[in-house]
């Protein structure tokens, strides 16, 4: 089945330790998306990529960044994590960008940060 | 502006029942209303969507209502099932916003038998 995977499920890093999140996708879309989601909150988008154009919401902390290497894989790595940004972390793809196309959310990791 | 308000934040009801959550909006740019629902350990799935120009769409045991004048829109869920026990969001999109969901803030759902 086609599908968005993500990995790992679960991290757990130290503060201030870097680390890296795995995005990939079977489906062949072109945009994909990071959200975070903390506990009992709404997703929040960070970032897409509709390609390789990278389009940075603007109050996503610097601390966060994203690379695509392909239309396969995306990553979000979070450069000094802090004790706030324990959440989980969405990864997401669409088709298409200015359409209503469905964005199809991966199962999430769940970051720890101690 | 950007913010989509959604009640109640959590929502108890008998199998059977018909569930209803509560979204509205302040941007009148926004056109397109998905609601998304997420299961434990899972990333939400859109659910039903609606845009504007109707009142009312109906997949199944899911309706949207929409009341434009009142920039207000509601899921209800008719036949409550255990197994839609979940959390809901409605979200909100504009044309030209690149995909970009403005997510209210969930209403978790528990049905009981």
């Amino acid at each position: 089945d086609a599908m968005v995977i993500q990995n790992p499920r679960y991290q757990v890093t130290q503060f201030g330790k870097p680390v890296t999140l795995s995005c990939s996708q079977t489906l062949n879309h072109n945009v994909m998306y990071w959200y975070q989601q903390k506990s009992s909150q709404a997703p929040k988008l960070l970032f897409h990529y509709y390609d390789k154009d990278f389009n940075n919401e603007a109050d996503t902390p610097d601390n966060f960044q994203s690379r695509r290497p392909n239309t396969s894989f995306c990553f979000l790595d979070i450069r000094s994590p802090g004790l706030g940004d324990a959440a989980m972390y969405l990864c997401a793809t669409s088709k298409h960008r200015d359409r209503e196309d469905e964005q199809y959310f991966g199962p999430g990791t769940r970051l720890t940060v101690t | 502006q950007q913010q989509v308000k959604q009640s109640p934040q959590s929502l108890i009801v008998q199998k059977g029942g018909i569930s209803i959550i509560n979204c509205a909006y302040e941007n009148t740019a926004f056109d397109y209303f998905p609601w998304y629902q997420q299961f434990p350990g899972k990333g939400p799935a859109l659910l039903i969507a609606i845009r504007p120009d109707v009142s009312e769409k109906k997949e199944g045991r899911f309706t949207i209502s929409f009341n434009k004048s009142a920039k207000q829109f509601s899921l209800h869920i008719m036949d409550s099932q255990p197994g839609d026990s979940a959390t809901y969001f409605c979200a909100a999109r504009r044309s030209g916003t690149a995909s970009k969901l403005t997510f209210g803030t969930g209403t978790r759902l528990q049905v009981t038998l």
